[in-house]
């Protein structure tokens, strides 16, 4: 296990709606990355988080927003949910920024379904 | 928009066999990872290798990079049943000063017993 965890783990929800993912980080970790994962295809990167800043973000519309608190965990929103959000939502831990860390530690996800 | 293409998409093996996976990709890196994913859970690193590395080798596993080519490759020895899962590759691009992961698209292993 990874230390990562994901909150919830699968949710419905309609098209329209809002939702809020959570991500508690690794001990000891200050960034985490976001990723979307449509079926059968790989991890589509959304934003990442550096000491509760956005730093980088992926070619996602702005109804996707994050926020990292004080403690390093994060939240993904997303407003006026469409079919298309449907997907694997991953949230991934590091030491520093991904591609300088080395290792990205990653939570099992958070499974959205739109209809 | 992915930096990385994998290469098989699905890739299905008897147990022993070696199975090698390619991924090329768009711009120049500062590092390339590889990562395996077991039927749609999160993502476990397996190895990195930085620009200035040719091949890295991590127990039955031995990644290769040619920046020349913008490709690497990722072969596992002697598989084994457990060893079914996706397998991506990831880059940093040198140029984002963000220093952010993109994955590729992904090969399907498929390890028959």
């Amino acid at each position: 296990e990874t230390g990562v965890t994901q909150s919830p783990t699968h949710l419905i929800k309609t098209r329209g709606q809002q939702v809020t993912l959570r991500c508690s980080s690794q001990s000891g970790h200050n960034t985490v990355s976001w990723y979307q994962q449509a079926l059968g295809q790989g991890p589509q990167f959304i934003f990442q988080y550096y000491r509760e800043e956005e730093n980088g973000r992926g070619n996602f519309p702005p109804r996707f927003s994050g926020l990292q608190f004080p403690n390093y965990s994060s939240e993904l929103n997303v407003n006026a949910l469409e079919l298309d959000d449907s997907a694997l939502y991953l949230c991934a831990s590091s030491m520093g920024l991904a591609g300088l860390s080395g290792e990205l530690f990653f939570g099992e996800g958070s499974r959205l379904t739109v209809l | 928009s992915q930096q990385g293409e994998e290469d098989p998409q699905a890739l299905s093996i008897q147990e022993g066999e070696n199975a090698t996976m390619n991924c090329s990709y768009k711009t120049s890196i500062n590092n390339l990872q590889w990562y395996r994913q077991n039927s749609g859970r999160g993502l476990v690193h397996l190895i990195l290798i930085r620009s200035n590395e040719r091949e890295k080798h991590s127990g039955r596993l031995r990644v290769t990079l040619d920046t020349s080519k913008k490709s690497s490759s990722l072969l596992i020895t002697a598989s084994r049943a457990a060893d079914t899962a996706s397998y991506f590759c990831a880059t940093c691009p040198r140029m984002d000063s963000s220093y952010k992961l993109i994955f590729g698209s992904g090969t399907r292993l498929l390890v028959r017993p």
